[in-house]
């Protein structure tokens, strides 16, 4: 089974400063891991996705995460925080089914980032 | 190219009402999820379906909940005699069967008086 961990509900920083959202993982078979970003009131998007390749992944709005098996986590970064950046940050994980069709998502609890002017 | 359509966006119920939440997978997608989402929580995988099929269904309570997917039409879940517990937002997502990327709708978020 998948299980997704993200360390810190809520973060806090200052805008122009590093954004960095923990995630952590578990999974039985190679992931493929995903970044959502979601606007109050609004639905998911999605900012980034790892399936496989390259582990360091560039995503929409300048951040980026990088894939560290070894360390079972997927971290979202981004140089230097905007106030448009303010939102809730989902971590998630997917195994292939085996007939086919995406397994569904495993989703983190969720982390509101909170930029401070 | 539009993307997943859900409706309604918002609909308020009385204690034992039925609710009803559509969904419209992007064009040519022929997965769906449904998920929910409480407040302050993530999103918790509830049902996935296939066209006239349900794949996995491990996350939908045992009673009073059901989803569908008929061969024309859009996705429905259901959820019969709703209680206060039920005040949520449903996001319905959609695949293709070449990839894992889920597009999600906007959201229907059920209050229940």
């Amino acid at each position: 089974a998948q299980s997704v961990t993200q360390l810190g509900s809520h973060v806090s920083v200052s805008e122009g400063a590093l954004v960095l959202l923990r995630c952590n993982y578990s999974s039985s078979v190679p992931p493929y891991l995903f970044w959502y970003v979601q606007y109050p009131n609004q639905g998911l998007q999605l900012l980034l996705k790892y399936t496989t390749g390259a582990t360091l992944v560039k995503g929409i709005n300048g951040f980026e995460a990088e894939f560290k098996k070894s360390e079972t986590s997927f971290h979202l970064t981004k140089p230097s925080a905007h106030m448009s950046d303010a939102a809730e940050y989902f971590c998630a994980v997917s195994e292939w089914r085996s007939g086919g069709g995406a397994d569904g998502l495993t989703f983190g609890k969720g982390t509101h980032l909170i930029i401070q002017p | 190219n539009a993307g997943v359509m859900q409706n309604p966006r918002h609909l308020v119920r009385r204690r034992g009402q039925e609710a009803r939440l559509r969904c419209s997978p992007m064009k040519g997608h022929s997965h769906v999820y449904w998920y929910r989402q409480l407040p302050e929580e993530g999103l918790k995988f509830m049902v996935y379906l296939q066209k006239e099929n349900i794949i996995d269904e491990s996350g939908m309570p045992k009673e009073r909940f059901s989803a569908e997917f008929p061969k024309e039409g859009p996705s429905i879940l259901r959820i019969q005699q709703v209680v206060r517990g039920d005040s949520a937002a449903y996001f319905c997502a959609s695949s293709s069967d070449s990839s894992r990327e889920l597009f999600f709708g906007e959201g229907s978020r059920l209050t229940v008086l």
